[in-house]
């Protein structure tokens, strides 16, 4: 059963770059039909998507961050990571890795990670 | 970019009554579209996906319907633990936007 654990630092300053690594463990990223994703939450506020990643190193971005977003995979050690640059603190939000899949069948094969919190502030 | 929009944005209703959410793509999604539960503090848990199959676990209470452009999901007979915000999602193509959810309180 593959499982998703983001990690990081929970506070960042204005203007810095946000820095997020998600492992992933029971699977190989670089096995399988999978994109690897980052999506954020604000507190009180809805699912934003930001971006994907797949195993060969193919991106989508959300075109309203995309300015300041780089997804990136490290296959050799399981993991794949989040760059935000330029945060303010309306970048303060839960941040969860997924995995994003879809069977042949048709079935969703979507895997969450607990979350992490990044705040924004000085 | 496709966007996703939801209504309401929030509801209450009593326990046993049926309860309608609809989600809108501004363009045709064909019937790529899932739907989330979140509870306070919790992780997302889905709930449907392809629009109207019910996810392994998922109490059959919970329906979704809809292709295209109009989706529906439908909980018959509301349940106290079914207080959450519901998520719409469209999954057919980056990005994978999601609706702006909706607040299902009990009244």
């Amino acid at each position: 059963q593959v499982q998703l654990q983001e990690s990081g630092p929970g506070l960042v300053k204005p203007s810095q770059t946000l820095s997020l690594t998600c492992t992933v463990s029971g699977g190989s990223i670089s096995r399988g039909s999978y994109y690897w994703s980052w999506i954020r939450q604000p507190a009180g506020k809805g699912l934003e998507w930001i971006g994907r990643i797949y195993s060969t190193g193919t991106t989508n971005y959300n075109s309203s961050l995309k300015s300041r977003v780089t997804i990136s995979v490290d296959t050799s050690k399981n993991q794949f990571s989040l760059k935000l640059s330029s945060v303010t603190a309306a970048d303060t939000a839960v941040y969860y890795c997924m995995r994003e899949g879809i069977s042949s069948g048709g079935d969703l094969e979507d895997v969450w990670g607990q979350g992490t919190t990044v705040t924004v502030s000085s | 970019d496709i966007q996703m929009t939801q209504s309401p944005s929030s509801l209450s209703a009593s326990v046993g009554d049926r309860v309608t959410i609809a989600c809108r793509a501004s363009q045709g999604i064909s019937n790529y579209l899932a739907w989330y539960q979140q509870k306070q503090g919790k992780v997302p848990k889905l709930l449907i996906y392809a629009a109207s199959t019910l996810q392994s676990g998922v109490p059959s209470r919970f329906s979704g319907s809809g292709s295209g452009t109009d989706f529906t999901l439908t909980i018959n007979s509301l349940q106290p633990e079914d207080v959450a915000t519901y998520y719409c999602q469209k999954y057919n193509s980056a990005p994978r936007a999601f609706g702006q959810g909706t607040k299902v309180e009990i009244k």
